[in-house]
């Protein structure tokens, strides 16, 4: 059964780059798209952007020019990194797989990480 | 604002059926497939129903979506307590390349 876990820092401070890592367990990296997804507190969820296991990627627009999403298939894990950050990006912050094979649903993710921004 | 449009609340009591509506437009839900997410109070999202009306093993036949143009909704019949919580719509964006959530709606147990 695949699982995901999120690691990074809880607290960042503002104008400095937000870096969370993604774990993957119990299944290959392979075959699959990996998306990162934010929820700010009492707030809805935000999809910041995917990477395919080729190492593709593609970003949500709001967000693009500050996003970069990285894969690392060796070790099953891919990453993200958020620059430039202001208490607006503080939120809980998911990883998930996407599956093509399931209408590209989100069909598994990890419990979330609380991120911060603040001095 | 968010891409796809859901109510903000819904509310029901024990049995009841309920439905919850999610509208979009051509690029993403006139186009493609539509998911369902439950969030049980500070937990993930839960994977609930995908293409439309598919149900994932382990979510229970009470939920049901479905799927006409623009709009998706999803339905619970046989209302319980333990489905208290926020419910998200989904579906892929062909002018974003990426997915498009509804801002959630809370349902409430009453």
């Amino acid at each position: 059964q695949v699982q995901l876990q999120e690691s990074g820092p809880g607290l960042v401070k503002p104008s400095e780059t937000l870096s969370l890592t993604c774990t993957v367990s119990g299944g290959s990296i392979n075959s699959f798209y990996w998306s990162w997804i934010r929820q700010p507190p009492g707030k809805g969820l935000e999809w910041i952007g995917y990477t395919y296991y080729s190492g593709s990627t593609n970003y949500n627009p709001s967000l693009k020019s500050r996003v970069t999403i990285s894969i690392d298939t060796s070790k099953n894990q891919f990453s993200l990194k958020l620059s430039s950050v202001t208490a607006a990006d503080t939120a809980v912050y998911f990883c998930a797989r996407i599956s093509s094979s399931r209408g590209y649903g989100m069909d598994v993710w990890g419990q979330g990480t609380t991120v911060t921004v603040s001095s | 604002q968010s891409v796809l449009t859901q109510p903000p609340s819904a509310s029901g009591t024990p049995g009841q059926r309920v439905t919850i509506s999610c509208s979009g437009s051509s690029s993403n839900i006139g186009s493609n497939t539509v998911n369902w997410y439950q969030q049980l109070p500070g937990t993930a999202p839960k994977f609930l129903i995908y293409s439309n009306n598919q149900r994932p093993s382990g979510v229970p036949d009470r939920f049901s979506g479905s799927k006409s143009g623009t709009s998706a909704s999803l339905a619970i019949s046989g209302l319980q307590s333990e489905d208290e919580a926020d419910y998200y719509c989904a579906t892929w964006d062909d002018s974003l390349n990426g997915p498009v959530f509804g801002g959630g709606t809370k349902l409430t147990v009453l």
